[in-house]
């Protein structure tokens, strides 16, 4: 079974530009979990997505957004990049809402760095 | 809302010793427990999750973790470390009873010594 698979595994923009990072989850699996992972600030959760619809945001501005595809897969659009958003965005995904019990399985993540 | 402490943030122990990494998680009710590892440059790797049932939870690489309520934590446990267990770990709750986002906690490095 393929794991959760997320592109490209790195990205370097320039400040104010925009990047698209993508996830595919494993097969079955309709939530998708976006995550950014800074240096020193452990795991802020970004977005939840549930059957094509936003379930859930976290502290983040809007210039992060997102979406989910039919086929479940995933992108996260993060506009006007500044510095600070420098880190490794990691997709999740899992079976069902964790209300029942289903643990997130997590790709490898997309370093994205900016210049 | 959940939240979930790890308050060891670097812990170094020899190859063959034994580790216990500390969470500490605040919930009202009995929530979903788990424990993720990841290595450099990698995603988060679940180890073990605890969602009811027996206290003692047993996971891949030979760890555990017990899940103590009345001390709200759910330490994770190994009787033998070995070098390649050099990783950050990473506890993690989420709410039972209706969806709320899993709550990670900061995580904590560990450094295995020969």
């Amino acid at each position: 079974e393929a794991g959760v698979t997320q592109s490209p595994t790195h990205l370097i923009k320039t400040r104010g530009q925009q990047a698209t990072l993508r996830c595919s989850p494993i097969s079955g699996h309709t939530s998708v979990y976006w995550y950014q992972q800074a240096l020193g600030l452990g795991l802020q959760f970004l977005l939840w997505y549930d059957e094509g619809e936003e379930r859930n945001r976290g502290n983040f501005p809007p210039r992060f957004s997102g979406r989910q595809f039919p086929n479940y897969s995933s992108e996260l659009n993060v506009n006007a990049l500044e510095l600070e958003d420098s880190a490794l965005y990691l997709c999740a995904s899992s079976l069902e809402v964790v209300r029942e019990g289903q643990p997130q399985h997590f790709g490898d993540g997309t370093r994205l760095s900016i210049l | 809302a959940q939240s979930v402490t790890q308050p060891d943030i670097h812990i170094t122990v020899s190859e063959g010793a034994s580790l216990e990494l500390r969470c500490n998680y605040s919930y009202g009710a009995t929530p979903y427990l788990f424990w993720y590892v990841q290595s450099p440059g990698q995603g988060l790797q679940l180890l073990l999750k605890y969602f009811s049932g027996d206290t003692l939870v047993q996971g891949i690489k030979g760890f555990e973790a017990e899940f103590k309520r009345s001390q709200s934590s759910f330490n994770l446990r190994k009787p033998s470390v070995h070098w390649s267990d050099a990783a950050e770990y990473f506890c993690a709750v989420a709410a039972s009873g209706g969806y709320q986002k899993v709550t990670f906690g900061t995580g904590t490095k560990l450094q295995v010594i020969p």
